[in-house]
């Protein structure tokens, strides 16, 4: 069956402006999570949806927003970018909520802030 | 603030067992274990999850020691295809919310 799948894959912008990463999961999973990753701070979790609502949440500012339809797929959004936004933008889903077993990634969203 | 220590890089010959450690000294009884392997330009992959017993599939073992302030990742036989960065990872929970906490990863290089 089809992988997790984000869009799109490459993208840049400029301070000040807002950005919409797309991830679409595995047929089924009802579980999506982002994460950042960066050569300085590594890979961190930003948040998790679950059916629709936000179930659990990392420590990023109120900039860094998401959500999910009802088909499951998620949205992030990053507003305001700063430079220290660039980075690679993964995201996952799972059968499970909570974070529990097993998460299925995708190839990531690159995003370059000018 | 959980934490997990792992050393920046590992080498390994093919056909041997590769050994990675994670010290995790912080975390509580009821925080699972995880680790993911990234290989480059990919999305990180699942490898295995414990809790407080060892647990073994067909990738590889995971040792977690009786006080569970450390694990130790075993690939019985690397091959070449198992170079790439392995994070060891704690699932936390933080004022209300659950969070994974990453390491920062070890790189493995398999030689022949």
């Amino acid at each position: 069956k089809a992988g997790v799948t984000q869009t799109p894959r490459y993208l840049i912008k400029t301070r000040g402006q807002q950005v919409t990463l797309s991830c679409s999961p595995i047929s089924g999973h009802r579980s999506v999570s982002w994460y950042q990753q960066t050569p300085g701070q590594g890979l961190q979790f930003l948040f998790e949806y679950f059916s629709e609502t936000q179930r659990n949440k990392g420590n990023f500012p109120g900039r860094f927003s998401g959500r999910q339809f009802s088909n499951s797929r998620s949205e992030m959004n990053v507003s305001t970018l700063e430079l220290g936004d660039s980075a690679l933008y993964l995201c996952a889903s799972s059968s499970r909520g909570g974070l529990s077993g097993e998460l299925f990634f995708g190839e990531g969203s690159r995003l370059t802030v000018l | 603030d959980a934490k997990t220590t792992q050393p920046p890089s590992m080498d390994c010959a093919e056909g041997r067992a590769a050994n990675l450690p994670c010290n995790h000294s912080t975390i509580s009884g009821n925080e699972y274990v995880y680790w993911y392997r990234q290989i480059h330009s990919q999305g990180p992959q699942y490898i295995i999850h414990g809790l407080k017993n060892n647990e073994t599939n067909e990738m590889a073992s995971l040792i977690i020691t009786e006080d569970r302030k450390s694990s130790t990742l075993i690939l019985p036989h690397a091959t070449l295809r198992d170079t790439a960065v392995y994070y060891c990872i704690v699932r936390v929970m933080d004022t209300g919310f659950q969070k994974l906490v990453f390491g920062t990863g070890t790189r493995l290089l398999v030689s022949p």
